[in-house]
């Protein structure tokens, strides 16, 4: 079956650090790869997605790479800022219709 | 534009109680509908789908249900709850016509039963 594995968080860094949240999938065929961020009190939204091996999705500074050799999609970010402390899920799409296996979610802290 | 209105946003309900949250679409039409759980330390799961009114997919077995009564509306219900119902529901919805689209999320029920 399909299945996301993220890093466990939560995950603290000081302002202008640098982040990444490992995120690692298997696939039965050739999925398209998402981030997802959850910002406090508010719903889900696409941050970024890549749909083959080797595109670059970014976006708001952030970028995640899909790499098919090690079934990899880490974000990552040169300098977080404290408002983007939320909780970040990683997610893969392998099916026509728009469903996503979702990953386990890590919680990013940013303090000033 | 889209929106997507989910209520309530925090419902306590004792055991073995009905259920019903409401999700309700704005500014399209025809929209593949979803409901996903996410319990404490788990990912979000797909609960349920909808590609149109009165049709609806399982994902996994379990103690609820979904309706769509109207092209743009999408309900879960359960007629009995249990404890390990408790867990933060979303609806979601995204264009029918093509795949790969981004889902939009509502805000979200944290559903606990006790």
């Amino acid at each position: 079956g399909n299945s996301v594995t993220q890093m466990e968080g939560p995950v603290t860094l000081s302002e202008e650090a640098f982040l990444t949240i490992n995120c690692t999938y298997t696939a039965t065929g050739y999925p398209s790869l998402f981030w997802y961020v959850q910002y406090p009190g508010e719903g889900l939204q696409l941050l970024l997605k890549a749909t083959k091996a080797d595109d670059k999705g970014s976006n708001k500074g952030f970028e995640a790479t899909y790499r098919k050799e090690t079934t990899s999609f880490h974000l990552e970010k040169g300098s977080v800022q404290v408002s983007d402390s939320a909780v970040y899920f990683c997610a893969l799409n392998i099916n026509a219709g728009n469903m996503l296996t979702f990953g386990g979610g890590t919680r990013l802290m940013v303090k000033p | 534009s889209q929106t997507i209105h989910q209520w309530p946003a925090t419902l306590v309900q004792p055991v073995g109680s009905p259920l019903s949250l409401e999700c309700t679409v704005e500014g399209t039409s025809n929209p593949n509908l979803y409901w996903y759980r996410q319990a404490a330390g788990r990912g979000l799961q797909l609960l349920f789908y909808s590609v149109g009114i009165g049709q609806i997919s399982s994902e996994v077995p379990q103690n609820l249900s979904a309706s769509r009564p109207q092209d743009r509306q999408f309900i879960l219900s359960s007629k009995k709850l249990l404890l390990s119902d408790s867990g933060f529901y979303l609806c979601a919805w995204s264009r029918g016509d093509t795949t790969n689209e981004k889902l939009f999320f509502g805000s979200g029920t944290q559903l606990s039963v006790l």
